[in-house]
């Protein structure tokens, strides 16, 4: 199994601009997760999806931030306008029924200069 | 409301010395309880679970933890602690959906 893949692994921005970061799940997971690592707030979860509808997003910071699951083999978080303080490391993770373990992408490191 | 702490914001330990990571959770219901462990830029690796059974689990990399219901932990073990074992340890809790992390504890093992 490939594993969850994310992309980009790396991206540099200038403030105002738009981000994208895509998610794929692995194949016949029915969960997916996006959580947000940083220095000063560790792992926090952003939002969750199960069967590609939007669980919980208590956790998405502010109406810059988005997400959505189009389908169940794809999906994106999106930030705009960027800001300086968005900088951080964003996962992707994916799991099947509920109470099943999850599995981490290697992450998409952004900067926003 | 679930949750997870973990005590220790750094743990060191001498090679070829026991290690413990110490966990504790709250949640309502039966936890399923999980650690996982992240080296420098990488994504979290799953290491081992407790979903149900004996209370000893035995994961990956000589990796062990014990759930203990009465003190409502769940704390990572191992026998010898190996240089290649330094990195950051996350303890997690997962309720029917939603999956809380706790603050991570670093693991340095000295040689």
């Amino acid at each position: 199994d490939a594993g969850v893949i994310q992309s980009p692994r790396h991206e540099v921005t200038e403030m105002g601009q738009e981000v994208t970061l895509r998610c794929k799940p692995i194949s016949g997971h029915d969960y997916l997760f996006w959580y947000r690592q940083t220095m000063m707030r560790g792992l926090e979860l952003l939002i969750y999806f199960n069967n590609n509808v939007p669980i919980d997003d208590s956790g998405m910071p502010e109406d810059r931030f988005s997400a959505k699951m189009p389908n169940a083999s794809f999906s994106t978080l999106k930030i705009q306008p960027s800001e300086p303080r968005d900088s951080a490391v964003y996962f992707c993770a994916s799991s099947r029924t509920s109470g099943n373990t999850i599995y981490f992408g290697e992450g998409s490191w952004l900067t926003v200069v | 409301a679930q949750s997870v702490a973990q005590p220790e914001d750094q743990v060191n330990v001498a090679e070829g010395n026991p290690l413990t990571v110490k966990c504790t959770y709250s949640v309502s219901g039966n936890p399923y309880l999980f650690w996982y462990v992240q080296y420098p830029n990488r994504g979290l690796q799953f290491l081992l679970k407790y979903i149900t059974g004996d209370n000893l689990v035995k994961g990956s990399y000589g990796f062990e933890a014990e759930f203990n219901k009465s003190q409502t932990s769940f704390h990572l073990k191992k026998p010898s602690a190996l240089v290649s074992d330094s990195a950051l340890y996350f303890c997690a809790v997962r309720d029917d959906q939603k999956v809380t992390f706790g603050t991570g504890t670093k693991l340095q093992v000295i040689p």
